[in-house]
């Protein structure tokens, strides 16, 4: 069975710093997708950013990029100058095994300001 | 994200009754995937479907559940005579194709009481 870790159940950081939230994940698969959404408290569910294990340069989109270590199974989620808006959780999500997405159990992230 | 389309947002049951949950996925889009996620944690993946077929339900009950997604119309989650386990927001999200970032609906949070 497919097992992703995310250490993190909490996580605060201050506003307009950077803060990063920990992924790594357990497949035998050489080609797979990494995915992160974030799920505000109003519940939908929101695509951020992909990484594809074969793609040699990290993934940036925006403010958020992935620190992608395929050696050691790890896909760290990057968010720079944070914002309040960014209080969510935050869903590590590989897509290996076939077709179909698995998600961690998440990292809730509190901005203060 | 706004492109795929669930009803009810809220559906609340009696114990016994059934309940339909309906998604319209993002136009042009002919993968559709089932999800459930219980307060406070991740998303369990549940089915995932193409038009008239099935692909993978290795994440559905063996009993009481079932999901179509016919060649016109919603994808449909079927819960029958449903049970106080049954509460959970249920995400449907909609791709392309397989291995490409999926979009969400906004869920359909079901009650049962």
């Amino acid at each position: 069975a497919q097992k992703i870790t995310q250490t993190q159940p909490g996580m605060f950081v201050q506003e307009k710093e950077a803060v990063t939230l920990d992924c790594t994940y357990d497949t035998s698969d050489q080609s797979y997708g990494l995915f992160w959404y974030k799920q505000p408290s109003s519940g939908e569910m929101i695509f951020l950013i992909y990484q594809g294990s074969y793609d040699e340069q990290n993934a940036t989109e925006g403010r958020y990029s992935l620190n992608f270590q395929k050696a050691r199974k790890s896909a760290n989620l990057v968010i720079s100058a944070s914002q309040l808006g960014d209080s969510a959780m935050y869903f590590c999500a590989p897509n290996t095994g076939g077709f179909k997405t698995i998600f961690g159990a998440g990292t809730r992230l509190f901005v203060k300001a | 994200n706004a492109g795929v389309m669930q009803n009810p947002r809220h559906l609340v049951r009696r114990r016994g009754q059934e309940a339909r949950l309906r998604c319209s996925p993002v136009k042009g889009h002919s993968h559709v995937y089932w999800y459930r996620q219980l307060p406070e944690e991740g998303l369990k993946f549940m089915v995932y479907l193409q038009k008239e077929n099935i692909i993978d339900e290795s994440g559905m009950p063996k009993e009481r559940f079932s999901a179509e997604f016919p060649k016109e119309g919603p994808s449909i989650l079927r819960i029958q005579q449903v049970v106080r386990g049954d509460s959970a927001a249920y995400f449907c999200a909609s791709s392309r194709r397989g291995r490409t970032e999926a979009f969400f609906g906004q869920g359909t949070r079901l009650t049962v009481v």
